[in-house]
């Protein structure tokens, strides 16, 4: 079984706080996904990475960045959080082989609530 | 025109009835189509991939239909369990990202 593991399921902090949420897979997965979840709109992805310090911008990489400084591990980066980066974040990974049917395995999420 | 668009429902369903809904796709070049479940408050989990000449697994039917730029599944005989947000996903024509949908929430009632 997958397992995707995220650092934390909620998370509260203060306007211009600096935030870090950390995702963890298992399964020796190339690509690893952020997405953010708000009601109303669905999953919007905001950073990617196919290898080893290697990222893409998604939709919405304002404000937000990212680390992947080994396979397994993909942290997500909150440079001074603002009360409209409050949302559900989804970590993502899949198994990169290149074709394009790929299921992404989902971590159980993490509710930051920015006041 | 948002990329991909779903009736955000709820769906009300009496158990043991059948429960269909569609999703609609912009991209004409999307290859590949899933149909994902979130359960209130839980991560999405795939469901099952879509398939050009339809796929069934169980009591689930998901067909595509390219020349209208539609997918839809299909719930026969409704288990209470059935009760979740059902996501339709497309990928982009580029690469492995994938494109959500708002979601279809359906309640499956005694």
């Amino acid at each position: 079984d997958v397992k995707v593991t995220q650092s934390s399921r909620y998370l509260v902090k203060r306007t211009g706080e600096k935030v870090f949420l950390e995702c963890v897979q298992d399964m020796d997965h190339e690509n690893m996904f952020w997405y953010r979840q708000d009601p109303g709109l669905g999953l919007r992805l905001i950073y990617f990475s196919y290898d080893v310090k290697m990222k893409e911008k998604g939709d919405i990489p304002e404000g937000y960045s990212v680390s992947r400084e080994k396979k397994e591990r993909f942290s997500l980066i909150l440079e001074s959080a603002s009360t409209n980066q409050t949302s559900m974040y989804l970590c993502a990974s899949s198994f990169g082989s290149g074709t394009v049917q790929e299921t992404q395995y989902f971590g159980p999420g993490t509710r930051l609530l920015v006041l | 025109r948002k990329e991909v668009e779903q009736d955000p429902g709820p769906f009300n369903v009496p158990e043991g009835a059948t429960v269909a809904f569609n999703c609609t796709y912009s991209n004409s070049a999307s290859q590949s189509f899933f149909w994902y479940r979130q359960d209130c408050r839980k991560e999405p989990k795939l469901l099952m991939s879509v398939y050009s000449s339809g796929n069934e697994d169980g009591r689930f039917t998901a067909q595509l239909n390219r020349a209208s730029q539609y997918i839809s599944l299909l719930i026969r005989d409704s288990k209470l369990s059935d009760s979740a947000t059902y996501l339709c996903v497309v990928n982009r024509a580029a690469g492995n990202k994938l494109t959500f949908g708002g979601g279809t929430r359906v309640l499956v009632k005694p």
